[in-house]
C-alpha cells in the first residue's frame, strides 16, 4: 500500500462545475495536509493546507480533512479552464521531520 | 517578498560528471528540502538541511548529497550521474520551526538532463 494515494485521472468536468479531488494516505498519526497544484513544466504552487478535521475554506477551493477515514479532498468550485493543471496531495508523516510524501497526483482538464 | 530561486534553470550533462545546483530560500526560512521529480516516480523526497545540518534524507544514494550555507542558500551536488538521474531537482522552503502548520515553498526546479 502506498503512503499517499491518489488517482491519476484525468478528471474531466465541464466549465462551472464542482471538480473534486481525493486523497487517502496510510499513516494515521499524519497532522499535516497539502494540496499543490502543478502546470505543465512548472513547479508545485500550494493551494490550500489543512491541520484539523473538517472542512477549509479559501475562494473557490475547499480543502476537506476525516483523519478517522484517513482520507483528505480537495473541492474546486465554478471550475475554470485554467484550473487544468495536475493536483498533488502531500502529507507530512508521523516521524518524517519535515518531509512531504506526495501522492501521484491527478490531473484535472477543465472543458469549455 | 521574494520567492525561492533556483539555479540553473537547466542542465545538460553526460554520464559520469557531477552536477552542483543552487537554491536561495525565501527570506527569513531557515529549512530548505530537496526533492526529485521524474514521470515514472512522481515527486521523491531527497533531503532536508535547517541551520547548516541535514535534518532528514530520503532513500537517494550517497552520490546525492548537500550542504546549507549560514545565510540558508543550500546547495545539493550528484556525483558521477546517471541517465536515470534526469529529472526536474525542485527546492522548498520553509520556516523550519516545529509544529503542524510548517509550510513548503518551491522554487521553479532545474531541469537535468543526462546524455
Amino acid at each position: 500500500q502506498k503512503e499517499v494515494e491518489q488517482n491519476s485521472g484525468p478528471l474531466s468536468v465541464p466549465e462551472g462545475a464542482i471538480a473534486s479531488l481525493n486523497c487517502t494516505y496510510s499513516d494515521r498519526g499524519s497532522q499535516s495536509f497539502f494540496w499543490y497544484r502543478q502546470y505543465s513544466g512548472k513547479s508545485p504552487e500550494l493551494i490550500m493546507s489543512i491541520y484539523s478535521n473538517g472542512d477549509k475554506e479559501d475562494g473557490r477551493f475547499t480543502a476537506q480533512l476525516n483523519k478517522a477515514s484517513q482520507y483528505v479532498s480537495l473541492l474546486i468550485r465554478d471550475s475554470q479552464p485554467s484550473d487544468s493543471a495536475t493536483y498533488l496531495c502531500a502529507v507530512r508523516l508521523t516521524g518524517g521531520g519535515n518531509k512531504l510524501t506526495f501522492g501521484t497526483g491527478t490531473q484535472l482538464k477543465v472543458e469549455l | 517578498k521574494a520567492g525561492v530561486t533556483q539555479t540553473p534553470r537547466y542542465l545538460i550533462k553526460t554520464r559520469g560528471q557531477q552536477v552542483t545546483l543552487s537554491c536561495s530560500p525565501i527570506s527569513g526560512h531557515r529549512s530548505v528540502s530537496w526533492y526529485q521529480q521524474t514521470p515514472g516516480q512522481g515527486l521523491q523526497f531527497l533531503f532536508e538541511y535547517f541551520s547548516e545540518t541535514q535534518r532528514n534524507k530520503g532513500n537517494f544514494p550517497g552520490r546525492f548529497s548537500g550542504r546549507q550555507f549560514s545565510n540558508s542558500r543550500s546547495e545539493m551536488n550528484v556525483s558521477t550521474l546517471e541517465l536515470g538521474d534526469s529529472a526536474l531537482y525542485l527546492c522548498a522552503s520553509s520556516r523550519g520551526v516545529a509544529g503542524v502548520t510548517d509550510t513548503q515553498y518551491f522554487g521553479p526546479g532545474t531541469r537535468l538532463t543526462v546524455l
